[in-house]
Parts: structure tokens; sequence; C-alpha cells
């Protein structure tokens, strides 16, 4: 049962344009998610979290918006680089269980 | 600080075969988790242990197992391996106390021919 949801497997944005990754989950005792990103042949590394007390947290171009209420929590980038190419996965947590991850968006950036 | 590494990179093995891999952590790191990744399923979270204990355990079956040591290595083990368990096998440490920061390795890769 896939708790955490993304729907788009790829999205592909001009150099210099927003990207827009959607995330969608199930589970409403999550509270606390974060955004990973992947490279081919590498570990995901973590690129920025937010609480569910909030519903914005920013970090320098990357900024992620959560709507508890729609249970969607979105990763915007601005301006995209095509340095950013890469595999997005969205997780989700309850305090003192695993991260859920979702099937990731891969996300390339056109010059 | 080294990061999480992974042991080894890529293994070819054949049904029924068995097989181990590695993962030391970050060290102070008490936690480590490990994921299967395959295409298009994601990161499927298979078990996590902290100071030698399973904490958290996902839905794979029981010829999935894992062990930690006291120097919070980690050990994974698949029995009888099936061509379905071709994966990208990630072990991924924390310090156990802020399990949301995963700081992954780059993974193993398994190849079930």
């Amino acid at each position: 049962d896939q708790q955490v949801k993304q729907n788009s497997p790829s999205l592909s944005v001009q150099e210099g344009r927003i990207s827009i990754l959607n995330c969608d989950y199930t589970n409403s005792m999550f509270d606390y998610f974060l955004w990973y990103k992947k490279y081919p042949a590498e570990g995901p590394t973590f690129l920025i979290s937010i609480s569910s007390i909030k519903d914005k947290n920013e970090d320098g171009r990357f900024t992620v918006f959560l709507n508890k209420s729609a249970k969607h929590l979105s990763l915007h980038i601005v301006p995209s680089q095509p340095g950013d190419s890469a595999v997005y996965f969205c997780a989700a947590l309850h305090s003192g269980y695993a991260l859920n991850f979702g099937k990731g968006t891969s996300l390339l950036v056109t010059p | 600080k080294a990061g999480v590494t992974q042991t080894p990179r890529y293994l070819i093995k054949t049904r029924g075969q068995q097989v181990t891999l590695s993962c030391s952590p970050i060290s102070g790191h008490r936690s480590v988790s490990w994921y299967q990744q395959t295409p298009g399923q994601g990161l499927q979270f298979l078990f996590e242990y902290f100071s030698e204990t399973q904490r958290n355990k996902g839905n794979f079956p029981g010829r999935f197992s894992g062990r930690q040591f006291s120097n919070s290595r980690s050990e994974m083990n698949v029995s009888t391996l099936e061509l379905g368990d071709s994966a990208l096998y990630l072990c991924a440490s924390s310090s156990g106390t802020d399990n949301e920061k995963l700081f992954f390795g780059s993974g193993t890769q398994l190849s079930v021919l």
C-alpha cells in the first residue's frame, strides 16, 4: 500500500523556468516531510524538509509547500538549472516509524 | 567525516544462492536502515537497526534478514535468491535520534540471473 504518491514519473523543464514536483500522501499521522535528490549510481541526498506545523520552507532556490488539508506537498525549484536534472523522491515520516518514500519523479532541465 | 560505505558496489548471483551486503555508517551514527530500489517501485523499506536491535521492519519475506554489530556496521542477507530480488540495495545511517535525516550510501547493485 503506497502511502506516499508521486503521480508524475517524469518532468521536463527549460533552464531558468520553475520546476514544480508534486507529492500526495494518505496517512494523516505523517508529521514530517522530506525531499531527496538522486543522481544515477549514487545514493539519495537530503534536499529540504518541512514539519507538519509549517506550510512553507525555503532554502535558496528550493521551496517546499505543505497543504495538510489536501494531504499534498510540492517542491518548487526556481530558477531550474541543468544540474538539477535528477530523480526527486518525496518522503514522509510518522515519528518512531521508518521513512516512507514515493516512487520518484525524474526531472530533466534542458538548456 | 567519511560517508556511508556500502560493499560491494556490484554483485551478480544466480537464483537459489544467498548474498550478504555490508554497510558502514557514518562515524557516531547508531541507526542503520536498508532500502530496496527497483524501477517503478521507488525505495521500499526493509528494516532498521539501532544499537544492534531491529527497531522497525518493512513488508519483506523472511528471506531478507539483517544484523548490526557493536560498532554499528550492518549486514543484510538475502537467502534463496529470486529473479525479482534484482535491485539496488541502499543503506542509510542516522544518529537514531533524528531519524528524518537519513544519509545514504551509494548502494549495492544486485543482479540475479
